[in-house]
Parts: C-alpha cells; sequence; structure tokens
C-alpha cells in the first residue's frame, strides 16, 4: 500500500519569504500523480500543484513550485513571496495512475500547518 | 465556476442515530467520492462511486455505511448507527469521466458530523 509522509507538523514563515515544506512517499508503481492541497481555516481543500511521475520536469505554479526526486520518492513544496493568505493546512497527496489500472483513490500525508507571520 | 456542494456544513446527533449527508458534484462529473478527516488528523479515503457503484472501498467503509446516488444531482453518505468515533469532516469530491489521464478530484467544503 502507498504511506504519504509529511513530518513537519508546524512551519512558519515571514510574509515574503520563501518556504519549503516537505513530504516523502512510498510506492512501488511507476507511474502516478502527486499533490499539494492547501487547505484553510474555511476547511475546503483546494489543488495547489500537481506533478506526474513520467515527467522529470519540476510543475511551477505561480508563486508554487515543487521538487520532485523520483528515486529518493520525494517531493517538497516551494513557495515563493509568501502572503498571509497562504496561512492554512498543507496536504501531500498520491494517486496511482488511472490509465494503468490503479486506484483513484488519494492517499494522503498528515499534513503541514503553516503560519505567516507579517 | 462550477463547485462541489455538500448539506448541512454541521450535523449534530446522538449516538446511535442514522445520518445521511448530501453532496451535489459537478454536473458533468461521473466519479464520486466520500473521505473523512477526524480533528487533527490526516484525509482519509472512504469510497468511490462509478456507474451506480462503489468502485472502492476502504476498511473504514464497513456495514455501517452506505453510498446512494438516488437521482441525477446528489450523492449520499449514510451512516446506520452513529458511533462516537464517527465524529469527523466528512469530504465530497467528484471527477471528470475516466479517460482523462490526470482527473482532478475537486472537493466540496465539507460536513462536520459531531456524534455525542
Amino acid at each position: 500500500a502507498q504511506t504519504v509522509t509529511q513530518s513537519q507538523p508546524e512551519m512558519s514563515v515571514q510574509e515574503a519569504e520563501t518556504v519549503t515544506l516537505s513530504c516523502t512517499y512510498d510506492t512501488s508503481e511507476s507511474d502516478y500523480y502527486l499533490f499539494w492541497y492547501k487547505q484553510p481555516p474555511s476547511r475546503q481543500m483546494i489543488l495547489v500543484i500537481r506533478q506526474e511521475a513520467y515527467k522529470q520536469q519540476n510543475a511551477t505554479e505561480n508563486r508554487f513550485s515543487v521538487n520532485f526526486q523520483k528515486a529518493a520518492k520525494s517531493f517538497s513544496l516551494k513557495i515563493s513571496d509568501s502572503q498571509l493568505g497562504d496561512a492554512a493546512m498543507y496536504f501531500c497527496a498520491y494517486r496511482n495512475s488511472i490509465t494503468q489500472g490503479g486506484s483513484e483513490k488519494l492517499v494522503f500525508g498528515k499534513g503541514t500547518k503553516l503560519t505567516v507571520n507579517p | 465556476e462550477p463547485e462541489v456542494t455538500q448539506t448541512p456544513s454541521h450535523q449534530v446527533t446522538q449516538m446511535g442515530q442514522e445520518v445521511i449527508l448530501r453532496c451535489v458534484p459537478i454536473s458533468n462529473h461521473l466519479y464520486f467520492y466520500w473521505y473523512r478527516q477526524i480533528l487533527g488528523q490526516k484525509v482519509e479515503f472512504l469510497v468511490s462511486f462509478y456507474n451506480n457503484e462503489i468502485s472502492e472501498k476502504s476498511e473504514i467503509f464497513d456495514d455501517q455505511f452506505s453510498v446512494e446516488r438516488p437521482d441525477g444531482s446528489n450523492f449520499t453518505l449514510k451512516i446506520r448507527s452513529t458511533k462516537l468515533e464517527d465524529s469527523a469532516m466528512y469530504f465530497c469530491a467528484s471527477s471528470e469521466p475516466r479517460g482523462f489521464s490526470y482527473n482532478e478530484q475537486f472537493f466540496g467544503p465539507g460536513t462536520r458530523l459531531t456524534v455525542l
């Protein structure tokens, strides 16, 4: 079974600074997807960024980027120019590739609570 | 922008009572999911549903749980006899038809279930 580990229960960053959230995962599959979800106090889960395992290039979405190390099974999220609105729980998640008949379910880590200090 | 909606936002019930949590997925989506999050813990998969049947379920999803798509728009999760440990946030999600190599799961805002 796949597992996702987030070793940082809490992180804090100064506004406008950069922060990196860590995530490691375990799988025997070669094709899969990795995601970072944001869960603000309103509780709705919002997709921040995704990475396809077959792509070597790291995904980027505006101020959010990932460092995907497939061999190390590591998938960290970097938030640049942090803003107060970035404060939230961040969940790393894994999903098998559907095209290979894999499970559709998302497997989540325990989350990292990010505080942004003004 | 289309979104997944869930009702109620908060449900309080007595232990042993039945509860039904409701979700309206995005209209052209065909895959539906329920996840739960016990306070302070990670989000856990409960069940996925496609073509009017369960496609996958976790070990959490025992006989006390059932899902249904009673009409063309609603997707429900029923807990027959609630237990204290069922207290959690329940999230519904939906995704587009299979055939896309990646189909994002869109989450609703959640229903907080409190069992007393």
